[in-house]
């Protein structure tokens, strides 16, 4: 079954870096986009990033642009999300999420929490 | 950028009851439509697409309609396990790909 199994997250200061990875089985990997979608504590759902199943094309909110980059490893079958200079509304729990077509997003990897807090 | 506004925030309902859940677009995107519920500590799971059409292994007691930038998420007969937070998501205009807000649906 398609399957997204998430690594990385944790506690960083503001300021800092952290690199998410989402483990992609049970579909062509190679074939489809993939984004990632962000949960702060207690609110919405947020769209951060989205790459094209061949990685050259990319897009972003506007509040992540210039600090995170999302990338793939079609070889590998996994996506990863680079987050750099980490600040405090950034805390949320991160999931990757396949694309349909540019359309729906399904399935959901299981979330991971990212605290950026000194 | 299309902003989608859901209502109620909060819906009490009893279980075996129905619930209506709206969704609003600040602009025309169609059926280009996604409902997606989710429990508290879990991923969120797709519901609904194009507006209407259920995902792969979702109930009957599911259903969506609309078009344009009214549409309607309707839970026949509330089971237990349908109590959770229920999000809509327009991907006719993206980026971004934007969500509502939300509605709860609680217990009465």
């Amino acid at each position: 079954q398609v399957q997204l199994v998430q690594s990385g997250g944790g506690v960083v200061q503001p300021g800092g870096s952290l690199r998410l990875s989402c483990a992609a089985s049970g579909f062509t990997f190679s074939s489809y986009g993939m984004h990632w979608v962000r949960q702060a504590p207690g609110k919405g759902l947020e769209w951060v990033a989205f790459t094209r199943y061949d990685g050259v094309n990319e897009n972003y909110t506007d509040s992540v642009k210039g600090r995170f980059t999302i990338s793939r490893d079609n070889s590998k079958n996994t996506l990863y999300l680079q987050m750099n200079s980490l600040r405090a509304d950034d805390t949320a729990v991160y999931y990757c999420a396949k694309d349909n077509w540019a359309n729906w997003f399904d399935p959901w990897g299981q979330g991971t929490l990212v605290t950026v807090s000194s | 950028e299309i902003v989608m506004t859901q209502s109620p925030a909060t819906l009490s309902v009893s279980p075996g009851e129905r619930a209506t859940l709206s969704c609003r677009a600040s602009q025309s995107i169609a059926n280009n439509l996604a409902w997606y519920q989710q429990k508290p500590g879990q991923a969120p799971r797709l519901l609904i697409y194009g507006a209407s059409t259920r995902a792969t292994g979702i109930p009957p007691r599911f259903s969506g309609s609309g078009s344009g930038t009214e549409f309607t998420l309707t839970i026949r007969s509330l089971q237990s396990e349908d109590f959770a937070v229920y999000y809509c998501q327009q991907y006719n205009n993206w980026p971004p790909w934007t969500f509502g807000r939300g509605t709860k649906v609680e217990i009465k």
